[in-house]
């Protein structure tokens, strides 16, 4: 059964540190993965994109990591900011579905001052 | 440029009663998706479209019917809400399918509770 899961499941840092969120997967044929990112009372906003031949991208402060042969990824946030308190969504497609996406249930993440 | 917006934002309904949600999008988008966020689960598929006048079932359509009249408007109809339709929905149109590394665009979401 194609899953995502993510972990842990919500984080409070402080702000100025860094954070790295996880993401398993079992969805194959795997086509590519995505992270998003959702403010509360807001639609998920898109971060990164990655397809099985890459294994790092950068968004700014965001880093996400792909290692398709033990199907994990991670989301690093670098020197966090209030801003960054959302939640984060990792979100795979499978091949052999042109149209569905595979949702993990997100990481909560809590930035303080 | 608006991106994807929708309406209403909020809505109470009572059990049986009827009710559309409207999705626009302004980037001539061919694919547009509609889904439900519940606590705790991640996003759900309802319908979705591939072009104008073209719709398809998701993971969860029952209780729902959509309607694709022009492109850049999708509809989701609720015929007889119930209790378990409660959730906050959300659209989403790409420029490809998702199989591609396109970007999919999200609205602002509908919080929608059947009483």
């Amino acid at each position: 059964k194609n899953q995502v899961e993510q972990s842990p499941q919500s984080l409070i840092i402080l702000e100025g540190k860094n954070c790295t969120l996880q993401c398993n997967y079992t969805v194959s044929p795997f086509s590519n993965l995505r992270w998003y990112k959702q403010d509360t009372g807001r639609g998920p906003v898109s971060l990164t994109i990655m397809t099985f031949s890459e294994n790092t991208k950068s968004n700014g402060r965001y880093t996400a990591t792909l290692d398709a042969d033990t199907k994990q990824s991670s989301l690093h946030i670098t020197a966090s900011q209030l801003s960054d308190s959302a939640s984060y969504i990792c979100v795979v497609s499978a091949m052999d579905s042109s149209y569905k996406l595979i949702f993990g249930s997100g990481t909560r993440l809590l930035v303080r001052p | 440029n608006a991106g994807v917006t929708q309406t209403p934002k909020f809505r109470v309904l009572k059990t049986g009663q009827s009710m559309t949600l409207l999705c626009a999008q302004d980037m001539n988008h061919e694919y547009m998706y509609w889904y439900r966020q519940d606590p705790g689960m991640g996003l759900r598929l309802i319908h979705y479209s591939v072009g104008e006048g073209t719709t398809a079932k998701g993971e969860v359509p029952d209780g729902y019917n959509v309607s694709r009249l022009k492109k850049q408007n999708f509809l989701l109809g609720l015929e007889s809400a119930a209790p378990s339709q409660t959730s906050v929905y959300f659209c989403a149109s790409s420029n490809a399918q998702l199989t591609s590394s396109y970007e999919q665009y999200f609205g602002p979401g509908t919080r929608l509770t059947v009483t």
